[in-house]
């Protein structure tokens, strides 16, 4: 049971800089979703890839955030010129084709920007 | 999705029932109620999941009271391992995104 995988697990960063996360998720899963983590609250919903074909994206999702699911295997989340506010721990989650199925989440790349 | 109401925090004496309380008011007759917790430093995982009946599988179960407005996750028998903050979450059947919030916060002592 490979579960799903994040790269990196820990990220440090200077603001304005770019940085890039990957998410792999279980193999047979064909939904894929990003959620982000500040300290003491819930997770908040960010995006949802069904396949490669990415479906919805919150407002939490700004123009300096981006996600991909080329191939609609596994996913990379991109933020662009970071700022402090950015500091959280970004989760990636996955689930089979249907529902209302359970999500599988990684255990998250927690990004810090110094 | 229907918003969820959660203690901030429980304690449980360790090998007790814990009974985490979760009220949904305005939940709709299609809109199911999930368990996720999430242990300190890791992804949330989850535990369960019902529309209507009470469900139990190897982890928990799950009461949901008859006119659905609200729910209770019962650990049986808790451990040291169980300690961690438990989200209650409203779904509809065709969402995908699950909107958390601030959870139970369950601390398990020996």
């Amino acid at each position: 049971d490979t579960g799903v995988s994040q790269n990196p697990r820990h990220k440090i960063t200077k603001r304005g800089q770019n940085v890039t996360f990957r998410c792999d998720p279980i193999s047979e899963h064909n939904r894929l979703y990003w959620y982000r983590q500040t300290l003491g609250q819930g997770p908040e919903f960010l995006t949802y890839f069904q396949n490669e074909a990415q479906l919805e994206k919150s407002r939490l999702l700004s123009d300096r955030f981006s996600a991909e699911r080329p191939k609609g295997s596994f996913s990379t989340l991109e933020i662009q010129r970071t700022e402090q506010g950015d500091s959280a721990m970004y989760l990636c989650a996955s689930s089979p084709r249907g529902g209302p199925y359970e999500q599988y989440f990684g255990p998250g790349t927690r990004l810090t920007v110094t | 999705d229907a918003k969820t109401t959660q203690p901030t925090s429980m304690d449980c004496a360790e090998g007790r029932a814990a009974n985490l309380p979760c009220n949904h008011s305005t939940i709709s007759g299609n809109e199911y109620v999930y368990w996720y917790r999430q242990i300190h430093s890791q992804g949330p995982q989850y535990i369960i999941h019902g529309l209507k009946n009470n469900e139990t599988n190897e982890m928990a179960s799950l009461i949901i009271t008859e006119d659905r407005k609200s729910s209770t996750l019962i650990l049986p028998h808790a451990t040291l391992r169980d300690t961690a903050v438990y989200y209650c979450i409203v779904r509809l059947g065709n969402t995908d995104k699950l909107i958390f919030g601030t959870g139970t916060r369950l601390q398990v002592f020996p």
